[in-house]
């Protein structure tokens, strides 16, 4: 019954390759977002999607490119990892709505180590 | 720029007394301010949040925080610590557009000692 669940938690790959993080909420929610950890454990928003659509977009490479098939779901595809994409990365969720006032739930995180 | 600031990195406390974790911020309008907890290899939880209304907001696991205006403070407090407190500590302002992305401060790490 988690609220927001994303997978894997933990990714180790190499330098070149590509993958995918995963995200699922099921508390109805209209907004998703991906944040990023870094290793000083600072965080910051990558993108955030309203109903399928694209609202917040922040200085991301373009390599990273996020999916939302529908509104329960925001995946985040990485294409050529270099090393300094080893961070956490956040899957988050919220209301539609008065968006300030709501609160955004985050889900487990997801340790991704590029080698 | 709308942003917060956690002047301290790190906070000690022996368990049993009490904990205060400082935030600072600068918004224009009014703010909307949030306070989460990670604990070690785990997501963010939501403690609480001030949108308007009593200074005194209560939130989860016993933590309250207060909004100060004249200051531009919100400081998460809590009167007596638990050993299971340890963890890291973000305060956030939530940007008054209306998709409001959270913007977060560096975090607090709190070790409380038995």
């Amino acid at each position: 019954d988690t609220a927001v669940s994303q997978t894997p938690k933990y990714l180790v790959t190499q330098m070149g390759n590509d993958k995918s993080i995963k995200c699922e909420q099921n508390l109805g929610h209209d907004t998703m977002y991906w944040y990023k950890q870094d290793s000083k454990k600072f965080l910051k928003i990558m993108f955030s999607y309203n109903n399928k659509e694209l609202i917040i977009n922040e200085t991301v490479p373009n390599r990273f490119s996020p999916k939302s098939p529908d509104k329960a779901h925001l995946n985040l595809h990485i294409n050529s990892l270099e090393l300094g994409d080893s961070a956490v990365y956040f899957c988050a969720s919220s209301p539609r709505g008065q968006g300030a006032l709501n609160t955004i739930y985050f889900g487990e995180g997801s340790w991704l180590t590029v080698v | 720029a709308q942003s917060v600031a956690q002047p301290e990195d790190q906070v000690n406390v022996a368990e049993g007394n009490p904990l205060t974790v400082k935030c600072t911020y600068s918004v224009s309008g009014n703010p909307y301010l949030f306070w989460y907890v990670q604990y070690p290899n785990r997501g963010l939880q939501f403690l609480l949040k001030y949108i308007t209304g009593d200074n005194l907001v209560k939130g989860s696991y016993g933590f309250e925080a207060e909004f100060n205006k004249s200051q531009t403070s919100f400081h998460l407090k809590k009167p007596s610590a638990l050993v299971s407190d340890s963890a890291l500590y973000f305060c956030a302002v939530r940007l008054t557009d209306s998709w409001g992305k959270l913007q977060f401060g560096a975090g607090t790490q709190v070790v409380v000692t038995p």
